[in-house]
């Protein structure tokens, strides 16, 4: 069964620095998702990302974040600066075009950023 | 604001049925209801999902009040490999989680 695969699994970087995720969506899926997860939170929305441009973003999607699709198979979610908070799961997701609004959303198993 | 009730945590002993519940009392005629599973590190995954009427799957079923303000997801028969975090969620396009039910299976 095709699955959506992320790398690296964990990351750890300085404050400051910048960090890129990297995301391999389903190949036939058309829509794209970034959300984090704070250890013992709530899985939170990040950005949603559909014909090379951002859909949907939430609060914590500020300027240092972006997000980019920059060959036909990636999906990467860069931070620029990073910061303490920024510690956390970070997942990314798919779904396919057809039935927008009820097709599964298929999701990696994470990016565990640690900023030190 | 995820927009759904969900017990905290359920328990369950291996190989009985689960009725894992969920109110969702201000769902708008449009909204699907979504079920996902985190189990342990891991990322979440899909279950099962419906709009009006009861739905099933290889994984559980789905059964949808007829006013639509509540649902509960059933696994018929649970696994230890069946304990997660269970969310209910409500909508169209992004998902909004909440904090779902933390399911204990015992042997």
């Amino acid at each position: 069964e095709p699955e959506v695969t992320q790398t690296p699994s964990h990351q750890v970087t300085q404050m400051g620095q910048e960090v890129i995720l990297r995301c391999v969506p389903i190949s036939n899926h058309l829509y794209f998702y970034w959300y984090r997860q704070i250890l013992g939170q709530k899985v939170e929305f990040l950005v949603s990302f559909y014909n090379n441009e951002i859909s949907e973003k939430s609060e914590i999607f500020d300027d240092q974040f972006s997000v980019e699709r920059p060959d036909g198979s990636n999906f990467t979610l860069k931070i620029r600066s990073t910061k303490l908070e920024d510690s956390a799961m970070y997942f990314c997701a798919s779904r396919n075009r057809g039935q927008l609004y009820n097709s599964p959303l298929h999701f990696g198993n994470g990016t565990r950023l640690t900023v030190t | 604001d995820a927009k759904t009730t969900q017990p905290n945590s359920m328990e369950s002993n291996e190989e009985e049925p689960v009725h894992l519940p969920c109110n969702h009392s201000t769902i708008s005629g449009t909204d699907y209801i979504h079920w996902y599973r985190q189990l342990p590190s891991q990322g979440p995954e899909y279950v099962i999902h419906g709009l009006t009427s009861n739905v099933n799957n290889r994984m559980a079923s789905l059964a949808i009040a007829e006013d639509r303000k509540s649902s509960t997801l059933i696994l018929h028969r649970a696994t230890l490999r069946d304990a997660a975090v269970y969310y209910c969620i409500r909508g169209r396009g992004k998902l909004t989680f909440g904090q779902g039910t933390i399911l204990t299976v015992h042997p």
